[in-house]
């Protein structure tokens, strides 16, 4: 079985650009979150996805993050204009429903 | 904020068996007890996960205290590449289909030494 996909692997960016990562989460799972991990610390969640609808969004900074997984299977997470406490590794986890997160290699994002 | 508390560092020589512990005294009925662990540049990884019995797999062991106050994660024979970060999660079984994102603290960094 296939595990979580994310690509860029790295993206260097200067603040206040765009950018963009993607995920696709393992086959069948129909719960998808995106974390944000900063150096030094564990992840915590910005969103998560219950098929193509949001279930919790409360710790994603809406002023400039979005997010959206359009089909119930691929998702976008996006930075608008990116700052430069953003740094950090985006890590996307999908499950089926309640059961277990698997967790995707994650993106790394610098912000100069 | 997390509801558990680990050391914030480690060591294990190699071949013995880790002994990582977790205190989650508010724990709930309803939660379980997941661990996790992050190799460095990696995401998380999955070990194990348990309610109030004592489960094992091919990674790990998890020892549930009968108060289910703490618990202790136990890599039998470990090896250079079980040096890692290790979390404990407290997380609610059954959300009702709602949020159930994990919580996660700073981990215990285990080192394993040759």
């Amino acid at each position: 079985e296939a595990g979580v996909a994310q690509s860029p692997r790295y993206k260097i960016i200067e603040k206040r650009q765009s950018v963009a990562f993607w995920c696709n989460p393992i086959s069948g799972h129909a719960t998808l979150y995106w974390y944000q991990q900063i150096l030094g610390q564990g992840p915590k969640l910005l969103i998560q996805f219950q098929n193509n609808g949001v279930v919790d969004d409360s710790q994603l900074p809406k002023d400039r993050f979005s997010a959206e997984r359009l089909k119930g299977v691929d998702s976008t997470l996006k930075i608008q204009p990116a700052k430069l406490e953003d740094s950090a590794v985006y890590l996307c986890a999908s499950s089926r429903g309640k059961d277990t997160q698997y967790f995707g290699p994650g993106t790394r994002l610098t912000v100069l | 904020d997390a509801k558990t508390t680990q050391p914030t560092s480690m060591d294990c020589a190699e071949g013995r068996a880790a002994n990582l512990p977790c205190n989650h005294s508010t724990i709930s009925g309803n939660e379980y007890v997941y661990w996790y662990r992050q190799i460095h540049s990696q995401g998380p990884q999955y070990i194990i996960h348990g309610l109030k019995n004592n489960e094992t797999n091919e990674m790990a062991s998890l020892i549930i205290t009968e108060d289910r106050k703490s618990s202790t994660l136990i890599l039998p024979h470990a090896t250079l590449r079980d040096t890692a970060v290790y979390y404990c999660i407290v997380r609610v079984g059954d959300s009702g289909g709602g949020a159930d994102g994990l919580t996660f603290g700073k981990g215990t960094h285990l080192i394993i030494q040759p």
